[in-house]
């Protein structure tokens, strides 16, 4: 059972533009989403987070959405860069005695096109 | 050196070796994690310390063995692994205490089981 879905596996955007990447969960006891980003032959880095109780996360071009009635939230990079070029995960959290528990959607291929 | 630093960044092995793969964390955290990263998948949560204790195995076969002999430091032991067994093996940690807390992850362990 897949509680964090990303149901685009990639994604292409023309720099300057808007890019959305989306994200779906299941199961309402997550307390805050996160979201980062992965280049290759390095591990994940941390992007932008979200508490449960907000709807909206701005920092600087980086914006998440979340939508708890629907269980989805977005990440939205505007304008978009060549740099942001990367896999995007999402991530929901739960506690668990005394760490973290995240857990992963597959991830999204985002390309910015020149 | 900071962050959270993996080895060795490659590893190539037949299924009878046996290999331990290494994490060492700089941040003062005290909660560390094993995720396993295989193509098209999302991350995958594998174990998970805090304070040096075992609070989370992910139903991972026994061919992994983990050890945290201290919160600084995280083995992953291998053997007899079979070729499915190949991913990227990536090793995070964080804070245990607080809200809001996000992983650090390292840049990951390649694995080829042949």
């Amino acid at each position: 059972d897949q509680q964090v879905k990303q149901n685009s596996p990639s994604l292409s955007v023309q720099e300057g533009r808007i890019s959305i990447l989306n994200c779906d969960y299941t199961n309402s006891m997550f307390d805050y989403f996160l979201w980062y980003k992965k280049y290759p032959a390095e591990g994940p880095t941390f992007l932008i987070s979200i508490s449960s109780i907000k709807d909206k996360n701005e920092d600087g071009r980086f914006t998440v959405f979340l939508n708890k009635s629907a269980k989805h939230l977005s990440l939205h990079i505007v304008p978009s860069q060549p740099g942001d070029s990367a896999v995007y995960f999402c991530a929901a959290h739960r506690g668990i005695q005394g760490a973290q528990k995240l857990v992963f959607g597959q991830g999204t291929r985002l390309t910015i096109n020149p | 050196e900071t962050g959270v630093t993996q080895t060795p960044r490659h590893l190539v092995m037949g299924m009878t070796n046996k290999k331990s793969l290494k994490c060492e964390q700089h941040l003062g955290h005290n909660a560390m994690y094993w995720y396993k990263q295989s193509a098209k998948k999302p991350l995958e949560l594998m174990f998970v310390y805090s304070l040096e204790e075992r609070v989370e195995n992910n139903s991972v076969p026994s061919r992994f063995s983990p050890e945290c002999p201290n919160s600084s430091h995280l083995f992953l032991h291998l053997h007899t692994l079979q070729p499915e067994d190949s991913a990227l093996y990536l090793c995070a940690s964080s804070q245990s205490t607080g809200t809001n807390e996000k992983l650090f992850f390292g840049s990951g362990t390649q694995l080829s089981v042949l």
